[in-house]
């Protein structure tokens, strides 16, 4: 079946320091990927909606000059996270619309330190 | 605005046993898509089961199974022969399609299910 790929899995930073996630999709294009948030024992937020050779969408409430998106190609979406400072520090999900519902990718713990 | 509610912040179930998580939603849209998710300790998301809004039979998969009631807004799942394997956190979802042409998931509170040995 479809994967989507998501790297790193875990990443520690200092705080005032930037952070890449990337997401592939393997074996498919993905025109369009979602990044969600996840604080721990709660439900995933959705942050963006990332669109190939756009601009993306971002959901009410979330920084665009904090959470740096970009989807370059249709198997890649980036989400940096600029200027990370301690309440960033979260688990951070893409997805990729597949059938028969979309695919996730594995994660992303975030600590900032 | 869609919102989807769970109720059942935990609950556990013997090995073997079949136990039932609810699900309700509220929305005034006629089409739309139901789903179960299920997140391990690992944390990866799984598609455990899907339902279309405009299908009257409620979606089966293996031991999995949904009772899907549309004018009640309820989508419950219930998982038979439960095995230690279930243990995760269950995510029941909404999904329709947005006038950009995009489709976005709206996420319950989700509900912790251990399985008991």
């Amino acid at each position: 079946g479809a994967v989507v790929s998501q790297h790193p899995s875990r990443v520690i930073c200092k705080s005032g320091t930037s952070v890449k996630i990337e997401c592939r999709s393997l074996d498919f294009q993905a025109t369009t990927m979602f990044w969600y948030r996840q604080f721990p024992k709660q439900s995933l937020m959705l942050m963006a909606t990332s669109n190939e050779g756009s601009k993306a969408t971002y959901e009410q409430g979330v920084e665009k000059d904090k959470f740096l998106i970009n989807h370059a190609s249709l198997t890649l979406s980036t989400l940096t996270v600029t200027s990370a400072h301690p309440e960033d520090s979260s688990f951070y999900i893409c997805s990729a619309r597949t059938v028969p519902g979309y695919t996730f990718g594995s994660g992303t713990r975030l600590t900032v330190v | 605005a869609q919102t989807v509610t769970q109720s059942q912040p935990e609950m556990s179930v013997q090995e073997a046993e079949t136990v039932t998580l609810s699900c309700t939603y509220d929305t005034s849209e006629n089409n739309y898509y139901l789903f179960w998710y299920k997140q391990p300790p690992s944390r990866q998301m799984i598609l455990v089961i899907r339902q279309e809004a405009y299908k009257q039979q409620n979606a089966t998969e293996n031991r999995f199974s949904v009772n899907f009631q549309k004018a009640a807004k309820s989508f419950s799942l219930k998982i038979s022969d439960s095995q230690l394997g279930d243990t995760a956190m269950y995510f029941c979802a909404f999904m329709k399609p947005e006038p950009s042409g995009t489709y976005k998931y709206i996420f319950g509170t989700g509900t912790r299910l251990k399985v008991l040995a």
